[in-house]
C-alpha cells in the first residue's frame, strides 16, 4: 500500500513552454501533498505545500505564478512549470500524506520523481 | 528554526566495512519526527526509518541500525558489513508535529554520498 506515482518520469521541453507534472496517490487519500525540487548533487528543497481544495502555500523564494499547483482531489496534485527556462531544469519530487487521525499520518510517501530538462 | 546537518558529504568504504552516517538536528519543538531515506542513482527516495522524539530506543533492522540521542540532537545511521548495493545518497530529515503553523513537511539534510567499493 501507500503508493504515489508521478507522471511523466522525465520530460524535455523547449524554453518558454509549460510543463505539467502529475502526482497521484494510488491507494490512499492524500489531504496534503508536498512538492520538492532537487538540483544535481543537492538536497531536496520544499517548494510548496498543497491541501486539497485550497490554495497552495509556497516557500519563500518560489514564484507562485511560475509554479502553479493544483490539488483538486484527494488523490491528485499537479505542478505546472510555466514559461520554463533552462534554470528550471531539475528533479521534481512530490510526496503525499494520508488523512489525519492516524499515527501514520506523519508518514510521507514519495513519488519516484520527474526529471525536467529545459533546452 | 529547524535544521538538519549531515557533515559528511561523501564517504567511501570497502565492502564489508562498517560505516556510520552522522545526522545532527535542530528544532524547538518537543514533538518531532526523524527520518532516514536512501536515494539510489535512479532518484527515487527509499524510506528507511521514522523515529518520534519520545522514542529513544535504538533500532536494528538487518545490517542497518540507528542511534537516536536527544542529549546531543543526533540520529546516526550505521550500516554493518556494507555491500556495493548500499552505494547511494542517504538523507536525514526532520518533521515537526502538525499544528502551530507547521504542515509537517520534511526538512532534509544535504545528504551523504556513500560509495562502497568491492
Amino acid at each position: 500500500g501507500a503508493v504515489v506515482s508521478q507522471h511523466p518520469s522525465w520530460v524535455i521541453c523547449k524554453s518558454g513552454t509549460s510543463v505539467k507534472i502529475e502526482c497521484r496517490s494510488l491507494d490512499f487519500q492524500a489531504t496534503t501533498m508536498f512538492w520538492y525540487r532537487q538540483f544535481p548533487k543537492q538536497s531536496l528543497m520544499l517548494m510548496a505545500t498543497s491541501n486539497e481544495g485550497s490554495k497552495a502555500t509556497y516557500e519563500q523564494g518560489v514564484e507562485k505564478d511560475k509554479f502553479l499547483i493544483n490539488h483538486a482531489s484527494l488523490t491528485l496534485s499537479t505542478l505546472t512549470v510555466t514559461s520554463a527556462h533552462p534554470e528550471d531544469s531539475s528533479f521534481y519530487i512530490c510526496s503525499a500524506r494520508a488523512a489525519l487521525g492516524l499515527a501514520a499520518s506523519y508518514e510521507q510517501y514519495f513519488g519516484p520523481g520527474t526529471r525536467l530538462t529545459v533546452t | 528554526a529547524q535544521k538538519v546537518t549531515q557533515a559528511q558529504t561523501e564517504i567511501s568504504v570497502v565492502e564489508k566495512e562498517d560505516v556510520t552516517l552522522d545526522c545532527v538536528y535542530e528544532t524547538r519543538d518537543t514533538t518531532y519526527y526523524l527520518f532516514w531515506y536512501k536515494q539510489p542513482p535512479s532518484g527515487e527516495l527509499v524510506f528507511l526509518i521514522r523515529r518520534n522524539s519520545f522514542d529513544e530506543q535504538n533500532e536494528i533492522s538487518g545490517r542497518y541500525s540507528w542511534n537516536f540521542q536527544k542529549s546531543t540532537s543526533s540520529f546516526n545511521f550505521t550500516i554493518t558489513a556494507s555491500q556495493v548495493v548500499d552505494s547511494a545518497v542517504y538523507f536525514c530529515a526532520l518533521s515537526e508535529a502538525l499544528g502551530g503553523g507547521s504542515q509537517g513537511n520534511l526538512i532534509f539534510g544535504k545528504g551523504t554520498k556513500l560509495s562502497v567499493k568491492p
